[in-house]
């Protein structure tokens, strides 16, 4: 099946930090990737929807400027959260469609903790 | 805007037991998904429904969309202990691509 790579899977770092998270489709041409942020036991907040060669669409209330997507290629995007802060601590995952409206292929997720 | 909402939130039952996991939503979709997200894991996808009053099965899951396409449910006949994970539904709205999450089930299965 579809594989989504997602790295790292952990980061732990001080506040003030930008942190790079890439979302790889290693066997299959992305054209769509999703970013979401999970707080424990509840549900997936779509952050931002990114085409390749095209700029993100986030959703309301998600800061372009501190979360900057960039959807480089068919098989990679990339979500940088700037300027890190505690409240950012949180489990973001990426997720890629060959086709829209058909199934998303979820990667790992990255747990990113902010001291 | 679309917003789809998952009951019940928790769900503990005996290993054996059925288990139904409902999702509704407060527009009609054009299709929803339905993924499970083990403890730790990341969601991986199960089904597609698309027809107004659908149903799927996948072995010991029954998959159903309504016949309004508004509502969705899933169905695990005898759980095991290697059904336990959290149940997501995803509805996509006739108006846009969204895919947007219900709360999810949290199943949990008594051995």
């Amino acid at each position: 099946g579809a594989v989504v790579s997602q790295h790292p899977s952990r980061v732990i770092c001080k506040s003030g930090t930008s942190v790079k998270i890439e979302c790889r489709s290693l066997d299959f041409q992305a054209t769509t990737m999703f970013w979401y942020r999970q707080f424990p036991k509840q549900s997936l907040m779509l952050m931002a929807t990114s085409n390749e060669g095209s700029k993100a669409t986030y959703e309301q209330g998600v800061e372009k400027d501190k979360f900057l997507i960039n959807h480089a290629s068919l098989t990679l995007s990339t979500l940088t959260v700037t300027s890190a802060h505690p409240e950012d601590s949180s489990f973001y995952i990426c997720s890629a469609t060959s086709v829209l409206n058909q199934p998303q292929h979820f990667g790992d997720g990255t747990r990113l903790s902010i001291l | 805007g679309q917003q789809v909402m998952q009951i019940p939130q928790y769900q503990h039952v005996q290993e054996g037991e059925d288990f139904t996991t409902y999702c509704n939503s407060s527009t009609t979709l054009s299709n929803i998904q339905w993924y499970k997200q083990r403890p730790g894991g990341h969601p991986v996808f199960l089904i597609q429904l698309v027809k107004s009053g659908e149903v799927k099965k996948q072995k010991r899951l029954t998959f159903q969309f309504g016949e309004a396409k508004k509502n969705s449910s899933l169905h695990i006949t005898a759980t095991q202990t290697t059904d336990v994970g959290t149940y997501f539904c995803a509805g996509r709205g006739n108006a846009g691509n969204m895919l947007t999450f219900g709360g999810g089930t949290r199943l949990m299965v008594k051995p």
